[in-house]
């Protein structure tokens, strides 16, 4: 899995809990995303980094937010879990001689009750 | 919003027959890329065609790419058990960052 750990591997939180995820790295690679998985909706954006401490806004950010202070770990904070943000988290990463590629982590899924 | 849909939703095979999943896109790609996903697992990817490209071999695996029609298919020859998985194309129609945009997939299942 091309160097990428996501943890926790699963989590059940209670609404109105903060959360964070955590993505690391042993590839350095330049760029790192977080994507959310539900039944019928693909893989979708939520924030994506282009280097330490630069990061933006994906296709589903709102009630998420990233932090990068270093190459390896990227951070998906969850500040008041909902039950809507029950789902499957990916991180991936992409950089390289090939940034077109992305390579996936294992996954985190997560159960707001 | 998803840029890419792929079709069908879920297809059912035998062993030894071929696969084909099919990639419609809205907007114009720099690339389209194919990913495989395994029950519980992450994304593996398989291809990637670029715009300038028409055809792409891989393996067992074909990719077509028709920008004029913004569709894409992907071709498994002889297929096995082990290719049961859901297949998602992406395309990459953004600037530096190299973003994705994903589809819903297709649930392939390949019967022994």
């Amino acid at each position: 899995d091309a160097g990428i750990t996501q943890s926790p591997r699963h989590k059940v939180t209670e609404t109105g809990t903060p959360v964070t995820l955590r993505c690391h790295q042993t590839e350095n690679h330049r760029y790192m995303y977080w994507y959310r998985q539900d039944p019928g909706h693909g893989l979708r954006l939520i924030h994506y980094s282009y280097g330490v401490k630069d990061t933006d806004k994906g296709e589903v950010s709102d009630g998420y937010s990233v932090s990068r202070s270093k190459t390896e770990d990227f951070l998906l904070t969850l500040e008041s879990a909902t039950s809507s943000q029950t789902s499957v988290y990916f991180c991936a990463i992409s950089g390289g001689d090939n940034t077109d590629t992305q390579y996936f982590g294992p996954g985190t899924r997560l159960t707001v009750l | 919003s998803q840029q890419g849909e792929e079709d069908p939703q879920a297809l059912s095979i035998q062993e030894g027959e071929n696969a084909t999943m099919n990639c419609s896109y809205k907007t114009s790609i720099n690339n389209l890329q194919w990913y495989r996903q395994n029950s519980g697992r992450g994304l593996v990817h398989l291809i990637l065609i670029r715009s300038n490209e028409r055809e792409k071999h891989s393996g067992r695996l074909r990719v077509t790419l028709d920008t004029s029609k913004k569709s894409s298919s992907l071709l498994i020859t002889a297929s096995r058990a082990a290719d049961t998985a859901s297949y998602f194309c992406a395309t990459d129609s953004s600037g530096s960052a190299r973003q994705l945009t994903f589809g819903s997939g297709t649930q392939l299942t390949v019967l022994p």
